[in-house]
């Protein structure tokens, strides 16, 4: 059981508009910011999204993030076959005085 | 470019220790001010942090594995390591080391990983 709640799949079709919602409470998204990973299995998680909507260098402006009291989104806009992957929403908590991770949501491109 | 590696046995009997080692490139563990983290997996499940150390050397650890783990460095190899003590199966997992950024936004703190590594499985199995 994961600390931030995650739906466990989404998916799109190319070109599409999703979005991806993280839900925590007010020891970590209500308290700190929120990072978005996205992997691929296989390969190195990468960072998409911290500080609730800064994007890396690198990263497309097609993603885009925000934050709203302990609730936070993931926006894909444009969608392609190369962002199917797994999505991992997390912050730091300060109960545990470590980061926490959502579920995951497995992103399927149709 | 900043790239971490992990490396250790993919298979360890219940009861024993679980050792794996993280090789840094393009950065030195012992400078800066970023945190050296491990992060695992279990085959189905959502990520779980494990523990950090400080380029200085200090640790904090995930309370709930607290007991049975430590991390260590290697400055002279640039690496960082892992010791899991008494295994189960539960501990089946894929483990991601990382290099990690504390950064303060106002009064809101920032605690991304950036990069990762590509991830080891390791199977606790008799």
């Amino acid at each position: 059981q994961s600390v931030l709640t995650q739906a466990p799949s989404a998916s799109g079709t190319p070109g599409q508009r999703v979005t991806f919602s993280c839900s925590g409470s007010s020891s970590n998204i209500g308290s700190n910011t929120v990072n978005w990973y996205q992997h691929l299995p296989g390969t190195a998680p990468k960072l998409l999204i911290y500080s609730n909507d800064q994007r890396p260098s690198g990263v497309p402006d097609r993603f885009s993030g925000s934050k709203s009291g302990t609730s936070a989104s993931l926006a894909i806009s444009g969608l392609q076959s190369e962002d199917e992957a797994d999505y991992y929403c997390a912050a730091w908590d300060e109960s545990l005085n470590g980061p926490v991770f959502g579920g995951g949501t497995k992103l399927t491109v149709l | 470019q900043v790239q971490l590696q992990e490396s250790g046995p993919g298979l360890v009997k219940p009861s024993q220790t679980l050792s794996l080692t993280c090789t840094v490139s393009g950065a030195s563990i012992s400078s800066g001010s970023y945190y050296w983290s491990w992060i695992r997996q279990p085959a189905g499940k959502g990520l779980e942090w494990i523990g950090r150390m400080f380029s200085s050397g200090s640790t904090n650890y995930n309370p709930s594995l607290k007991s049975r783990v430590t991390i260590s460095e290697d400055p002279s190899k640039n690496q960082f390591s892992l010791r899991l003590t008494s295994v189960t199966a539960a501990d089946t997992a894929f483990y991601y080391c990382a290099r990690a950024s504390p950064e303060w936004f106002g009064d809101s703190f920032d605690f991304s990983f950036d990069p990762w590594g590509q991830g080891t499985l390791v199977t606790v199995s008799s």
